[in-house]
């Protein structure tokens, strides 16, 4: 069965700090994976995508590795901000469809 | 275009009521996908659409559940004879499918279904 699970449920921080998000998969013949935020009650923006082929992709203050061998992906979020605090949810693609963990609830405090 | 756009944003009804969801794709994208979250939870992927075939339905969708895109644009799903389990955010996303492209899913706000 594919599962994604995501480590730690909930994080809280102060503002500043850097922090890293968990997801790991029990199928590693993966499409790719994506990192999504969702606010309270929204829809999903998607963060940063990486291919299976791929070991990590950059967006600003954003930095996702992906280890497909060990199932595992990482997300680094550098120098937190109020503004991060959403749910982070981890996302792998098998065929056609989106396998999702069940999220990271972010909260930064100022 | 501003992305991908569902209505209603939030919808109650009685147990055993019929309801449908509208979901307005990104105009260029030739897939549409629809998932399932509940309180606390990941989406569940439920079905999608490459322009108007279904080609690919989760367990989740029951017989009650069905879903169309009869022109390739927009879809719409329908829930019959509603049960509180139904009660969810049911979110559409589409995206542009090509060859082996990275296949990037937009998604909507979605639609909330409390089911009294």
């Amino acid at each position: 069965k594919q599962e994604v699970t995501q480590i730690p449920a909930a994080l809280s921080v102060p503002e500043g700090e850097n922090l890293v998000l968990n997801c790991s998969f029990t199928d590693s013949a993966i499409y790719n994976l994506q990192w999504f935020r969702q606010d309270p009650g929204k829809g999903l923006t998607s963060l940063l995508l990486i291919q299976s082929s791929q070991r990590e992709q950059t967006s600003g203050r954003l930095n996702a590795s992906l280890d497909k061998s060990s199932g595992r992906s990482t997300l680094y979020i550098a120098a937190s901000q109020p503004g991060d605090s959403a749910t982070y949810l981890c996302a792998v693609r098998y065929g056609n469809k989106l396998v999702f963990g069940a999220g990271t609830i972010l909260r930064v405090k100022s | 275009d501003t992305g991908v756009s569902q209505d209603p944003r939030h919808k109650i009804t009685k147990r055993g009521q019929n309801v449908t969801f509208r979901c307005d794709p990104i105009s260029e994208h030739n897939r549409l996908y629809w998932y399932r979250q509940t309180l606390g939870q990941g989406p569940e992927f439920l079905t999608y659409f490459q322009n108007e075939a279904q080609l690919e339905k989760s367990r989740l969708l029951s017989d009650r559940f069905s879903a169309e895109r009869p022109k390739g644009s927009f879809s719409t799903l329908e829930i019959q004879r509603t049960e509180q389990g139904d009660s969810a955010m049911y979110l559409c996303a589409s995206s542009f499918s090509f060859g082996s492209g990275a296949n990037v899913l937009t998604f909507g706000a979605g639609s909330r279904l409390t089911v009294l």
